[in-house]
């Protein structure tokens, strides 16, 4: 079935850093990507989302591209900070039923 | 608009006990779908309902069921509690124009913490 492999954590960076968390899929047809961020003590929320190949999702200056040959949904920053300490979840939607990723947890440090 | 709410916020069970959730989903939005997170872990798909039926379900077994009333609320029902039972349970509502819109986020309430002891 479908499902999501997201790279493991925890990840620590300096505040500023560029920021990568991978994420691959599969998926037999032609699924909707979604970022989901969770900040400590708060639910999820979309962060970003991309809905065919090639798209880029961008939010709070995340990006992540919709990458069908790769079957990738990796998300990027060029600047991190302190505030975007949370765990980030990759996600897929196929038929309505959301599959996430196991969860990275990142945190920034001033 | 209003969003998702959920009750109670934490709750202790013992095993064998039988829970109810509720969930209130966000204004407009008629399917709503319930997930459990276990510590650490990625959120799994439970079951959906689009205007009171069920219409997809996950990896869980029939202990755990759903209702989902004419004003879009929902409950999550479980039976026979089990200690692996013991999570963070999500409601999340979709876009008003039914499930298969699969490009329509979720939005999540903040979660009822169950423990079972």
């Amino acid at each position: 079935g479908d499902s999501v492999t997201q790279m493991e954590g925890p990840v620590t960076l300096s505040e500023e850093a560029f920021l990568t968390i991978n994420c691959t899929y599969t998926a037999t047809g032609y699924p909707s990507l979604f970022w989901y961020v969770q900040y400590p003590g708060e639910g999820l929320q979309l962060l970003l989302k991309a809905t065919k190949a090639d798209d880029k999702g961008s939010n709070k200056g995340f990006e992540a591209t919709y990458r069908k040959e790769t079957t990738s949904f990796h998300l990027e920053k060029g600047s991190v900070q302190v505030s975007d300490s949370a765990v980030y979840f990759c996600a897929l939607s196929e038929l309505g039923d959301m599959r996430f990723g196991a969860g990275t947890r990142l945190t920034v440090k001033p | 608009e209003t969003g998702v709410t959920q009750s109670p916020t934490h709750l202790i069970k013992t095993r064998g006990q039988q829970v109810t959730l509720r969930c209130s989903s966000q204004s407009g939005h008629n399917t709503v779908s319930w997930y459990q997170q276990a510590l650490g872990q990625g959120p799994q798909f439970i079951f959906q309902y689009y205007r009171e039926e069920e219409n997809g379900r996950g990896n869980f077994p029939p202990r755990f069921s759903g209702l989902q009333f004419p004003n879009y609320s929902s409950e999550l029902n479980v039976n026979a509690l089990e200690l692996d039972d013991s999570a963070l349970y999500l409601c999340a509502s979709g876009s008003p124009d039914g499930p298969y819109k699969d490009n329509s986020p979720l939005h999540f309430g903040n979660g009822t913490r169950l423990t079972v002891t």
